[in-house]
């Protein structure tokens, strides 16, 4: 069964600041990955897929990257922005479905 | 931008009665899945919707769960008899291809 991993669960950085986040999955073979963005109590922004024959995506000042074989995805935001802040969400596709990691809650200090 | 919405953005019921939650998904898209948060949990798959029959859905989705894409435009996720953990957050997303899964902001639903 797949398992998604997201490190670190909470992360506050100060504005202007490049940070990365991370991601970990358990089984190979997947389809793509998607990273989300996540408001509180809304619903789920997508932000980069990544398909599995892809090393990496980007979007303005998101990057994602994807290594199958080791099962690991990281996110790369640039120049941190308040308006940043928001839980990112890790998601797998395999069997047409997404599996989810658990998120990293991030705040960006103004 | 098309955008998938979801009615209604909250439902609250008695355990036991049945409900309706509908979507309406992005026109050109093919494949329609439901998913569900529990309030401080993870993101969990229900089901995935493609060509009107299921093609994908997990342990939750037991007999009290059912699916329907009743006119072409609309796709909906009945639960017959609700029970106190099924509340949750219910998420319908589509895609247009094997690709992108585009989300609608949730219907709250809340088991009394």
């Amino acid at each position: 069964k797949q398992e998604v991993t997201q490190i670190p669960a909470a992360l506050s950085v100060p504005e202007g600041e490049n940070l990365v986040l991370n991601c970990s999955f358990t089984d190979s073979a997947i389809y793509n990955l998607q990273w989300f963005r996540q408001d509180p109590g809304k619903g789920l922004t997508s932000l980069l897929l990544i398909q599995s024959s892809q090393r990496e995506q980007t979007s303005g000042r998101l990057n994602a990257s994807l290594d199958k074989s080791s099962g690991r995805s990281t996110l790369y935001i640039a120049a941190s922005q308040p308006g940043d802040s928001a839980t990112y969400l890790c998601a797998v596709e395999s069997a047409r479905q997404l599996t989810f990691g658990s998120g990293t809650q991030l705040t960006v200090l103004p | 931008e098309p955008e998938v919405t979801q009615t209604p953005s909250h439902q609250v019921t008695q355990m036991g009665q049945e409900v309706i939650l509908r979507c309406v998904p992005i026109s050109n898209h093919l494949y329609f899945y439901w998913y569900r948060q529990i309030l401080g949990q993870k993101v969990e798959f229900l089901v995935s919707f493609y060509n009107n029959e299921i093609s994908e859905k997990s342990e939750i989705f037991d007999d009290q769960f059912s699916v329907e894409r009743p006119d072409g435009s609309n796709f909906t996720l009945k639960i017959r008899s609700t029970k106190l953990e099924d509340s949750a957050m219910y998420f319908c997303a589509s895609s247009p291809q094997a690709d992108t899964q585009y989300f609608g902001p949730g219907t709250r639903l809340t088991v009394l």
